[in-house]
């Protein structure tokens, strides 16, 4: 099992640029979800799906959409790209039945000029 | 409203020291709480988690309702336990997310 793939794994993007990131699991997850990873503000929750077809908002959704189409992909679109999104993004998944345990993909640097 | 707090950006001991890294939470019924770790150019893993009551790689933690705090320890601190704490509480009121605290920078110099 590869776990979580995410990919790129580094993104340089000018401002109102839109990209998606991609995020891929292969263990029959149904929770997933994405976080971004700031200096001083820990990991934060973006958005998350408890199961294909279904997406909610999390901490700091704005400027960020997701969609749930399959078990095993959740990509991250951003719109217009921000200089204020400019962060380490993780996407994790984990067992629904457990959902103890989050299982985490090895992140993509953005930066947004 | 549900909160994770690490007030420490940055703990530098010296190796064979003993080392706590402090959580401390905000949450209205039975806290799950869990330890993230994440080393150089390693990606984000599983620590502990409370309820295990488990000593992983000598570290452990013990949830204190009264104090609100899951503190991380271990008696002897070791080089290769450098690396980025996370303290996380998991949150019933909104479906189960984890919630993380901001991060603790462990340095353990030789």
């Amino acid at each position: 099992n590869a776990g979580v793939t995410q990919t790129p794994k580094f993104q340089v993007l000018k401002t109102g640029q839109s990209m998606t990131l991609q995020c891929a699991q292969d263990m029959n997850h149904e929770y997933m979800s994405w976080y971004r990873q700031d200096p001083g503000m820990g990991l934060r929750l973006i958005h998350y799906s408890v199961g294909a077809g279904i997406t909610d908002q999390g901490e700091v959704p704005n400027g960020y959409n997701v969609s749930r189409s399959t078990t095993e992909d959740f990509p991250l679109r951003l719109l217009s790209a921000a200089p204020s999104q400019t962060s380490v993004y993780f996407c994790a998944s984990s067992n629904d039945r457990e959902n103890e345990k989050l299982f985490f993909g090895s992140g993509t640097q953005l930066s947004v000029l | 409203a549900q909160r994770v707090t690490q007030p420490e950006k940055l703990l530098s001991v010296f190796k064979g020291a003993p080392v706590e890294l402090k959580c401390n939470y905000s949450y209205s019924g039975s806290p799950e709480l869990f330890w993230y770790v994440q080393y150089s150019r390693q990606r984000l893993q599983l620590l502990l988690r409370h309820i295990s009551r488990e000593s992983i790689k000598g570290f452990t933690a013990d949830l204190n309702k009264g104090e609100t705090s899951f503190h991380l320890k271990k008696p002897f601190a070791q080089e290769e336990d450098s690396a980025m704490y996370y303290c996380a509480l998991r949150s019933y009121n909104q479906g189960g997310k984890l919630i993380f605290g901001q991060g603790t920078e462990l340095s353990v110099k030789p």
